[in-house]
């Protein structure tokens, strides 16, 4: 069936370094992927989105890239900093009569160690 | 603004039992979900909601009930317990359902003894 998942669970980086968080995808049909942030207790928060007819994305410190030909969704996070630490889920979005539905992955947990 | 509100943040049921997960959202969106998320998984979707008095199933509806009876609220009523349904329940919103941006609420840890 429809999936996303993830390659590693677990990353743990140095202050400062840059962070790279991958997803592989298998539904070629859905138009958005999406990345969202869950601290310890909270409700997952949105970070950034990726149409389906792009390559890249850039917003505050993060970069999303997509790599529709082999199905690959990566999150980079610039100069990784504590308050990064988290769960990182990427989720896929359905086209057309299904787009309300984001299918998630099962998550990264990222540690920034000071 | 208050954002999406869940009450309440923890509760132990015994099996059998019901409950009522109650949520709220201020920010007068049209969509709002119920998810669960199970340790070390992502969230699956229970109930989706479109508007006031339309709701439908998502991924995982076996065993819950919801209703919207108006655009704030959205609870979802566990009938009879069962250890599987143990788990941390999200509710999230949208304005629409063509937002990728959901806002989520602090979520509510069942568990079912």
């Amino acid at each position: 069936g429809e999936s996303v998942g993830l390659h590693l669970p677990t990353l743990s980086v140095q202050e400062g370094d840059n962070s790279i968080i991958n997803c592989a995808y298998s539904n070629s049909a859905s138009d958005y992927f999406i990345w969202y942030k869950q601290e310890s207790g909270k409700g997952p928060q949105f970070i950034i989105d990726i149409r389906s007819n792009m390559d890249k994305r850039q917003g505050q410190r993060v970069t999303v890239l997509l790599n529709k030909t082999v199905k690959h969704l990566s999150l980079q996070i610039a100069a990784t900093q504590p308050g990064d630490s988290a769960v990182y889920f990427c989720a896929e979005r359905g086209a057309g009569g299904s787009n309300y539905k984001l299918t998630f992955g099962k998550g990264t947990l990222l540690t920034v160690n000071p | 603004n208050a954002g999406v509100t869940q009450t309440p943040k923890f509760r132990i049921l015994k099996i059998g039992q019901s409950m009522t997960l109650q949520c709220t959202q201020d920010m007068n969106h049209n969509y709002m979900y119920w998810y669960r998320q199970d340790p070390g998984m992502g969230l699956k979707l229970i109930y989706y909601s479109v508007g006031a008095g339309i709701t439908d199933k998502g991924e995982v509806p076996n065993g819950y009930n919801v209703s919207r009876s108006t655009t704030e609220d959205f609870p979802l009523r566990l009938e009879l317990a069962a250890p599987s349904q143990t788990s941390v329940y999200f509710c999230a919103s949208s304005y629409s359902g063509s937002d990728t941006e959901a806002f989520f609420g602090q979520g509510t840890r069942l568990t079912v003894v």
